[in-house]
Parts: structure tokens; sequence; C-alpha cells
């Protein structure tokens, strides 16, 4: 069982909706990601957190809105997405620091995005 | 941008057979990693190789790094049904302070019964 939990598992929205993902670890990680996945290709980083704070932005569109309200939850907000946004969205945790960082990342179950 | 490339793209074997999957990258790394992923499910880490290590095992699991022709291989030995799944390897950043990982292309196994 993953120790990153990622709510809702499944989710359907149209381009005018907001609706937001939520990611949870209890790991005492303090660096969180998002992660874009399309069908047959490897993850794409969006956003990295580091103690909280946005440390990386892959130029990912506004659209995406990122937020960390502590050291335990990711959220990302969506709004006025686009078909082609349709993909898994996979949170992930790691330690930070430590001699040395090994960047090894735990991942949660993902949440399936459909935008019509 | 995606660093790493792995072939073959996708490999299918018989149970019990040994399965081999290699993985170039193009910039100096701090370490190197592979993830399983079941169809549908999240990442699953299965082994780590730092920069200054050339080979390490992990169960039936061998990796080898090679940073002078920055490339990696994963073998899986004695393979079961349950090893079917895609695997990436992940490379991160020659400093190792982001936890940035940026994932290959992957290689689907499909092991029979």
């Amino acid at each position: 069982d993953t120790e990153v939990t990622q709510t809702p598992k499944h989710l359907v929205m149209g381009m005018t909706n907001k609706k937001s993902l939520k990611c949870e670890q209890h790991m005492g990680h303090r660096a969180m990601y998002w992660y874009k996945q399309k069908a047959k290709k490897p993850p794409e980083l969006m956003f990295v957190y580091s103690y909280e704070k946005l440390s990386i932005n892959e130029s990912v569109p506004s659209r995406f809105s990122p937020e960390c309200p502590n050291s335990s939850l990711l959220n990302l907000h969506l709004h006025a997405l686009q078909p082609e946004d349709s993909a898994l969205y996979l949170c992930a945790s790691s330690q930070v620091g430590g001699r040395p960082n090994t960047g090894e990342l735990f991942f949660g179950e993902g949440s399936r995005l459909t935008v019509l | 941008s995606q660093q790493g490339e792995e072939d073959p793209q996708a490999l299918s074997i018989q149970e019990g057979e040994n399965a081999t999957m290699n993985c170039s990258y193009k910039t100096s790394i701090n370490n190197l990693q592979w993830y399983r992923q079941n169809s549908g499910r999240g990442l699953v880490h299965l082994i780590l190789i730092r920069s200054n290590e050339r080979e390490k095992h992990s169960g039936r699991l061998r990796v080898t790094l090679d940073t002078s022709k920055k490339s990696s291989s994963l073998l899986i030995t004695a393979s079961r049904a349950a090893d079917t799944a895609s695997y990436f390897c992940a490379t991160a950043d020659g400093s190792g302070n982001t936890g940035k990982l940026i994932f290959g292309q992957g290689t689907t196994l499909q092991v029979k019964p």
C-alpha cells in the first residue's frame, strides 16, 4: 500500500469547471511533487514544493495552480482546462537533504482526470 | 524535457527467463533510479544507484551504471508473471539537491506464464 494518498481517484470535468486534486503524506517528507502522465508516456514533472515553498514550476499553464497548505498536504487546483489536459496526475513525496540526498520518490496511485 | 531513452520499448518473455532493459541519459547525474509501474497505477521505486557506483543488487534485480557511456541497465532474473509492468529509469540532476527526477521513456515488460 502506498503511503501517499491521492483523491479523487477519478475526476470528470467540463472545460468551465473548477476542481481540485488532493494529496496527503504522513512520512515527514518535506518535498512534494506533481507529475502529469499521458497514456504510454513517462511522467512529466509539473511542480516541486520544498519546505512548503514552490521551488520548481516546469512552465506549467496557469490553469493549473498548486498549493501546499502544510508539510503533509499538496493540492492542485484546476480551472478552465482543455481536453488535452486529460491524463493521470501523480503526486509524490521525498525527503529533502540528508547525506546524500537520495531523491527517491514515493508516489500515490494517481488521479485520473478526464476533461470533456 | 525527457532525458532518458530506454530500450527496448517493449519486451515479451516467458516466465523464468531473464529480462534486461537499458537506459541512456545525456547530462551529468547524481544518481539513477529505476521505477516500476503497473497499468494505471502509481510508480514504485525499485533501486537507486549513485554516480560513483558501478553495480548494485536487490533481490532479483541487478543494476549497472556506466557514467562514461551515460548508460544503465536493469536485469530482472527468473522473471515472474507478476513482473509484468512498465519500467522507467529516472535521473537526478548533478547537484542532487533538488530532488528533481526526469524519467526515461520506459520499457513495457510482459512476462508470459
